[in-house]
Formats: C-alpha cells, sequence, structure tokens
C-alpha cells in the first residue's frame, strides 16, 4: 500500500518563474491538503482540496493555485516566485469520514534564486 | 486565529534521560495530533487525540490530552538515539476540517 507520494522531490527556480509540484495522495484517501514549511518552522496551511474543488484555503496569496484530479490526485502551482518562496511543500490526504488523521508525503524542497 | 505553542523550542539530552514536551493553545480543538519530523523529510503521525483527558502510550511514548482539549504533553521514558527528530503538535476543528502546527520542539539526543 503506497503511502503519499510527492514529485519533483527538489527543485530549483528562478525569482519570476513559475512552478508546478505534484502530489498522489495514499490509497483510499480522497482529501489533499498542502503545507508550506520553511526552515526551522511548522508547517504553515495552504488550502485543501476535496471532490476536485478548494474548500478551505490559509493564508496565502492568489500567487498560490491548485487542483485536483478525478483520481485524487493534486498540483500545487506557484507563479511569479519570490525568494520568500523558498521552502519544503508538504503534501498530506485523508479519508474525510475518517477526519482527525492525515498522512504525510516527503514533501518537495523548493529553492528560489 | 487559532495558535499552537510548544516548548520547548530545543531540548538536548542524553541517552537514557526521561523528557517531556508540551503543545499549549488559548483555543478548544477537537483533537490534537503528535508528529515526529527528520530533515528533509515530511512529519510522520505519531499518534490522534479525541477525548479531554486521554492518555495513550506507544512503546516508550506517552501522550496526554488535557481535560479542557487546550493543551497535550508528550513524555519519552528512556530516550535512544533514534528519537532525535522535530516533535510537531497540530491541532483540527470539528471534523478535521482545519489543521494548526505548532513550531515544534527539535529534540536531540546524544549517546
Amino acid at each position: 500500500d503506497a503511502g503519499v507520494t510527492q514529485s519533483p522531490t527538489h527543485l530549483i527556480k528562478t525569482r519570476g518563474q513559475q512552478v508546478t509540484l505534484r502530489c498522489s495522495p495514499k490509497s483510499g484517501h480522497d482529501t489533499v491538503s498542502w503545507y508550506q514549511q520553511a526552515l526551522g518552522q511548522g508547517p504553515q496551511f495552504i488550502f485543501q482540496y476535496y471532490e476536485e474543488e478548494e474548500r478551505q484555503r490559509g493564508n496565502f496569496p492568489d500567487r498560490f493555485s491548485g487542483h485536483q484530479f478525478p483520481n485524487y490526485s493534486s498540483e500545487l502551482n506557484v507563479n511569479a516566485l519570490l525568494l520568500g518562496d523558498s521552502a519544503l511543500y508538504l503534501c498530506a490526504s485523508k479519508s474525510l469520514i475518517l477526519s482527525y488523521e492525515q498522512y504525510f508525503g516527503p514533501g518537495t524542497r523548493l529553492t528560489v534564486t | 486565529t487559532q495558535l499552537l505553542e510548544q516548548s520547548p523550542q530545543f531540548l538536548s539530552i542524553q541517552e537514557g534521560e526521561n523528557l517531556t514536551v508540551y503543545c499549549n493553545s488559548s483555543s478548544v480543538f477537537s483533537s490534537l495530533q503528535w508528529y515526529r519530523q527528520e530533515p528533509g523529510e515530511g512529519p510522520v503521525l505519531l499518534v490522534t487525540v479525541v477525548t479531554g483527558g486521554e492518555v495513550k502510550k506507544l512503546k516508550r511514548l506517552t501522550f496526554q490530552f488535557g481535560d479542557a482539549r487546550k493543551d497535550s504533553s508528550l513524555h519519552i521514558t528512556a530516550a535512544q538515539t533514534g528519537d532525535t527528530g522535530l516533535y510537531l503538535c497540530a491541532a483540527s476543528d470539528d471534523y478535521g476540517q482545519n489543521f494548526v502546527f505548532g513550531p515544534g520542539t527539535r529534540l536531540s539526543v546524544l549517546p
């Protein structure tokens, strides 16, 4: 049973560029959330997708957008990258029915130069 | 905005010692999770507590949820070097629709 997977593992982009990160949820899970974790800090909630719609959103600008596909996988898109967007981006999945437990992927390390 | 505080921020101990780390908030939560994270990896779920006063044990780790569901503690008995990592608490509102993370306690267990 595969857990949550994310790609790519690492990514280097230049300021102003756009990036797309991908996530496949754990088998049986239908809800995907994205988090940004800056160095030395706890994860910050970006948004959550369920039934291909954004259901909850944290305090992030519109440059951060996402998508969920019919197979429950998800993408995080960030436009007009800033140096401050450098972070570990984490995807977490859960089953909406069993709501309290979410499982994280290994993350994508994004570096903006 | 619901906020979680964790203490201490850093903790360095010798192998075999006991330790307790804390997670506190001014808000009441429906559930609280503890995770351990190693550098460059995603957080790994250790436990979920949902009932005020609940105590859960996972081998040498003991987790407690406060009676008022505003705070939690994690106690490690006879720490091992493999316990080294960042310990994060996360709390959710009803139905787990919104998770808030604390800043974490970075634990270093020295041989």
